[in-house]
C-alpha cells in the first residue's frame, strides 16, 4: 500500500524554527514528485511546491518562495518542510501529497502546526 | 482569491443530481491540463476523488463523475447520499503559477 506518514503536531512560538517530516512507503520514492499543501484553520487548500527525491529538484508556489525550505532524504525515505523563523499565520495542517499522473495520492494525514506566543 | 473558482457551497437532497463547477483560464483548465477532484471528510485530510482522466481510486464510487470544457470543469454527484456531506476541491496545473487548487464547496446533503 503507497503511504505518506508525517511527523506528530507542533506546538511553537514565534520566531522559532521547526521542521516537519513525511515519510513514504509502499512505492520507489526518488522516482515521485512530494509535495506540501498548507490548510489554514477554516480555509482551503494551498498548494506550496514540490521536491523531486530523486535528484532534489525543487519547486515553490510564488506565495510561498522564500519562506520555507522543502528538502528530502531518499535513504530515510521522506521528505521535509522547513521554516527558520515561523510567524503565527503559519499556524495551520501542513499534508504532504505524493503527484502523479492522477494528481495529488496519496496524502499524508497532516501535521498540525500551532505558533503562539 | 483562489485561481480556480468554485462556489462556497452546493446543496441537495438525497437521491438528487449536484454539480459543482470550476472555473479556470486560458492558463491552466483552458490551456488543456487536467483537472482533479478531492473530497474532504470533517476532521480528515483530503482525498482523490476523480482525476482528470476519470479515474477513480478503489472504493469511489461511480455516481461520481467529472468533466471539462473550455476554461472550466465540472464534478457532478446522482443518487445524493447523506455520507456525500463533505468539501470538495478542484486542482490543475497554472502556466504561471504550478499547480493551483479551487478554493472549495461544501456540499450539504438536506
Amino acid at each position: 500500500e503507497v503511504q505518506l506518514v508525517q511527523s506528530g503536531p507542533e506546538a511553537k512560538k514565534p520566531g522559532e524554527s521547526l521542521r516537519i517530516s513525511c515519510q513514504g512507503s509502499g512505492y520507489s520514492f526518488s522516482t515521485y514528485w512530494i509535495g506540501w499543501v498548507r490548510q489554514m484553520p477554516g480555509k482551503g487548500l494551498e498548494y506550496m511546491g514540490l521536491i523531486y527525491p530523486g535528484d532534489s529538484d525543487t519547486k515553490y508556489s510564488p506565495s510561498f518562495q522564500g519562506r520555507v525550505t522543502i528538502s528530502a532524504d531518499t535513504a530515510m525515505n521522506s521528505a521535509y518542510l522547513q521554516w527558520t523563523s515561523l510567524k503565527t499565520s503559519d499556524t495551520g495542517i501542513y499534508y504532504c501529497v505524493r503527484l502523479s499522473a492522477q494528481g495529488f495520492d496519496p496524502w499524508g494525514q497532516g501535521t498540525l502546526v500551532t505558533v503562539s506566543s | 482569491q483562489s485561481v480556480l473558482t468554485q462556489p462556497p457551497s452546493v446543496s441537495g437532497a438525497p437521491g438528487q443530481r449536484v454539480t459543482i463547477s470550476c472555473t479556470g483560464s486560458s492558463s491552466n483548465i483552458g490551456a488543456g491540463y487536467n483537472v482533479h477532484w478531492y473530497r474532504q471528510l470533517p476532521g480528515t485530510a483530503p482525498r482523490l476523488l476523480i482525476s482528470g482522466n476519470n479515474y477513480r481510486p478503489s472504493g469511489v464510487p461511480d455516481r461520481f463523475s467529472a468533466s471539462k470544457s473550455g476554461t472550466s470543469a465540472s464534478l457532478v454527484i446522482t443518487g445524493l447520499q447523506a455520507e456525500d456531506e463533505a468539501d470538495y476541491y478542484c486542482q490543475s496545473y497554472d502556466s504561471s503559477l504550478s499547480e493551483v487548487f479551487g478554493g472549495g464547496t461544501k456540499l450539504t446533503v438536506l
